[in-house]
């Protein structure tokens, strides 16, 4: 069974840092990895999706990496801005479950004016 | 394009009560799905269709029911709702080929079972 750990649960950095949130997942054989972002109240939206064929994915200040041997992925974030303030989810499609996604608890950050 | 749709935002229901959870695409994405969002246990799969007529349970499927009569909409019925019912409610859809599926998620639905 597919799971997704995120870590860390929580994180807090002051603005224009650059900070990684890392996930880590337990069956290599996955199809691709989804990173969300969801703010208070709403509901999910989809930041970089990385198919198991790549490497990594990068739109404007985000920038995805998959290390899929390892189990691994991180989220790096450049010049974090409050605005970046939401919970980020990962989630892994796996091969052996054509249609679900398993998703990590998420990580809570909070960019701090 | 208004995306993933869902109705009602916020629900209180009564033990024993039923409704049905309404979510609409208008992408033309055959696979549409339905997730719980629980504190401390992340998102997961209540049930999941790849087409008109055609449904399959997630991992949490107990006390609701679904049916895909048309592309569009894909509703979810709780028969008879139980407090361990409250929760937030998750439609998403996706093409079913290609590959490059991003999830797109709806608004969510927020039910409250006393």
């Amino acid at each position: 069974k597919q799971e997704v750990t995120q870590i860390p649960a929580a994180l807090s950095v002051p603005e224009g840092e650059n900070l990684v949130l890392n996930c880590s997942f337990t069956d290599s054989a996955i199809y691709n990895l989804q990173w969300f972002r969801q703010d208070p109240g709403k509901g999910l939206t989809s930041l970089l999706l990385i198919q198991s064929s790549q490497r990594e994915q990068t739109s404007g200040r985000l920038n995805a990496s998959l290390d899929k041997s390892s189990g691994r992925s991180t989220l790096y974030i450049a010049a974090s801005q409050p605005g970046d303030s939401a919970t980020y989810l990962c989630a892994v499609r796996s091969g052996g479950s054509n249609y679900k996604l398993t998703f990590g608890k998420g990580t809570l950050l909070t960019v701090n004016p | 394009n208004a995306g993933v749709t869902q109705t009602p935002k916020f629900q209180v229901l009564k033990t024993g009560q039923s409704m049905t959870l309404q979510c609409a695409q208008d992408m033309n994405h055959e696979y549409m799905s339905w997730y719980r969002q629980d504190p401390g246990m992340g998102l997961r799969l209540i049930h999941y269709s790849v087409g008109a007529g055609i449904t399959d349970q997630g991992e949490v499927p107990n006390g609701y029911n679904v049916s895909r009569s048309t592309t569009e909409d894909f509703p979810l019925r709780l028969l008879s709702a139980a407090p361990s019912q409250t929760s937030v409610y998750f439609c998403a859809s996706r093409p079913l080929a290609g590959g490059r599926d991003t999830q797109y998620f709806g608004p969510g639905t927020r039910l409250t079972v006393l």
